[in-house]
């Protein structure tokens, strides 16, 4: 199982950006995909999860209206995506895929996608 | 929300000695409690989950226990490579929700 995710991301604020998650290694619609932010000398905070095979999303509600979560299943993909970044969105994100016993523990992560924000 | 706090902030543990670290829930979670470790510059490692199951590989030397609303991660004997950030997660409830961690250090 490997969970890869895209490059680091420099953006002004205003822009918008799409970072993503690529599963191998297991079936990518069999399982739920969760992406989690830590901000600079931070914790972990969940934004949401998504579940490719249907596409059913969940999101925290701290982060409601100011993400978006997809998935493209034709190519083993998650993404998370801001249409207007923010000085404050500047983190390192992480995807990352629970077990497979229904409950939300996760057992693999990708190697964390760091977005920079700044004008 | 669930809010899960951790305690201490900081732990500084000489090698060789055993840690205790706490994380409690400000609602019952049941046993649905994750531990994870993050060392620097790496995404977080599972560790523990059902409270008190090891992850696969991990060394016995860590053991969770609890339920309810307080949790206890215990390392005995730390080694160099323990030394670390720990958070704790319940999967209970919607939303999940992570403690704000517990760091480790010499």
């Amino acid at each position: 199982v490997q969970l890869v995710q895209s490059g680091a991301e420099v953006k002004k604020p205003g822009e918008s950006v799409k970072i993503s998650c690529k599963g191998s290694g297991y079936s990518f619609t069999g399982y739920w995909i969760a992406w989690v932010r830590q901000m600079p000398g931070k914790g972990l905070e969940w934004m949401g999860i998504i579940y490719p095979g249907d596409s059913d999303t969940r999101y925290s509600p701290s982060f409601q209206g100011q993400v978006t979560i997809s998935a493209d299943k034709s190519i083993n993909t998650a993404y998370l995506q801001w249409s207007s970044l923010k000085a404050s969105d500047t983190a390192m994100y992480y995807c990352a895929r629970p077990d497979g016993s229904g409950w939300f523990k996760f057992d693999y992560w990708g190697q964390g996608t760091q977005v920079t924000v700044s004008s | 929300e669930i809010v899960m706090t951790q305690s201490p902030a900081t732990l500084s543990v000489s090698p060789g000695e055993g840690a205790a670290l706490s994380c409690r829930a400000s609602q019952s979670v049941g046993a649905n409690l994750a531990w994870y470790q993050q060392k620097p510059g790496q995404a977080p490692r599972l560790l523990i989950y059902d409270s008190s199951t090891r992850a696969t590989g991990l060394p016995g030397r860590f053991s969770g226990s609890g339920s309810g609303t307080e949790f206890t991660l215990t390392i005995s004997s730390l080694q160099s490579e323990d030394f670390a950030v720990y958070y704790c997660q319940q999967y209970n409830n919607w939303p999940l929700t992570f403690g704000g961690g517990t760091k480790v250090e010499i």
